[in-house]
């Protein structure tokens, strides 16, 4: 089993929709968590952290369930620039970070 | 966009070559990564250093030897390529002062190709 997983997708939407992806990972002492945005052929960035009590930046929400172990990631109003692979990123570490990284959920959002 | 810049950015060789890659960062920040990115793998770690003289293995090092002779610059090492180390490379930094919460930032990467 891997230690953070994804559904590849890849996610079909259109233009305004709201989609919605889960993360599951298998080590309860993770520390903390992110989710990273990577274009096609291009780096990974820092969509947002993800914060025991849930947090929200602009269209974007990111819940943290610590007991079932998964975080997700909600998308409202989709535009066409979201379209993009998004990565579930968990930090197991403590002090040192050691970030272990989904395979990515790709979102494809049409006209 | 943090300051990050990896060298070269694409670079085909042929099996048995070494191979140096470099990231450079502007950020001052301690911690520096490598990582690397295969098809229906999520990005392995393959060494990583926290701080000048200082760094340590990922899970995916055989093969990889790394070098930080100065806070900017992580170099990363394979001494003879083989075709299984045809990926794309990711350096990383991030800032320990902010704890395990400190997100990491990525440079561009380099694709390699080993023939």
């Amino acid at each position: 089993r891997k230690e953070v997983e994804q559904d590849p997708g890849p996610f079909n939407v259109p233009e305004g929709a709201t989609v919605a992806f889960n993360c599951t990972y298998s080590n309860s002492a993770s520390q903390s968590f992110f989710w990273y945005r990577q274009d096609c052929r291009k780096e990974p960035k820092l969509l947002m952290s993800v914060y025991s009590s849930g947090n929200e930046d602009g269209r974007f929400t990111a819940q943290l369930n610590r007991a079932s172990q998964y975080i997700s990631l909600l998308i409202r109003d989709s535009k066409l620039s979201d379209s993009a692979t998004y990565l579930c990123v968990v930090n197991k570490g403590t002090g040192f970070q050691k970030l272990v990284f989904g395979t990515g959920t790709r979102l494809l959002v049409s006209p | 966009d943090a300051g990050i810049t990896q060298s070269p950015r694409h670079k085909v060789t042929e099996t048995g070559t070494p191979v140096t890659l470099r990231c450079h960062q502007t950020e001052n920040h301690r911690y520096m990564y490598w990582y690397r990115q295969d098809p229906g793998h999520g990005l392995r770690l393959i060494h990583y250093s926290y701080g000048v003289k200082d760094t340590d293995k990922g899970e995916v090092s055989d093969g990889y030897s790394v070098s930080r002779s100065k806070t900017e610059d992580f170099l990363l090492t394979l001494e003879s390529a083989t075709s299984s180390q045809t990926s794309v490379y990711f350096c990383a930094i991030s800032d320990p002062d902010r704890g395990s919460e400190a997100p990491q930032h990525f440079g561009d990467g380099t694709r390699l190709s080993i023939l």
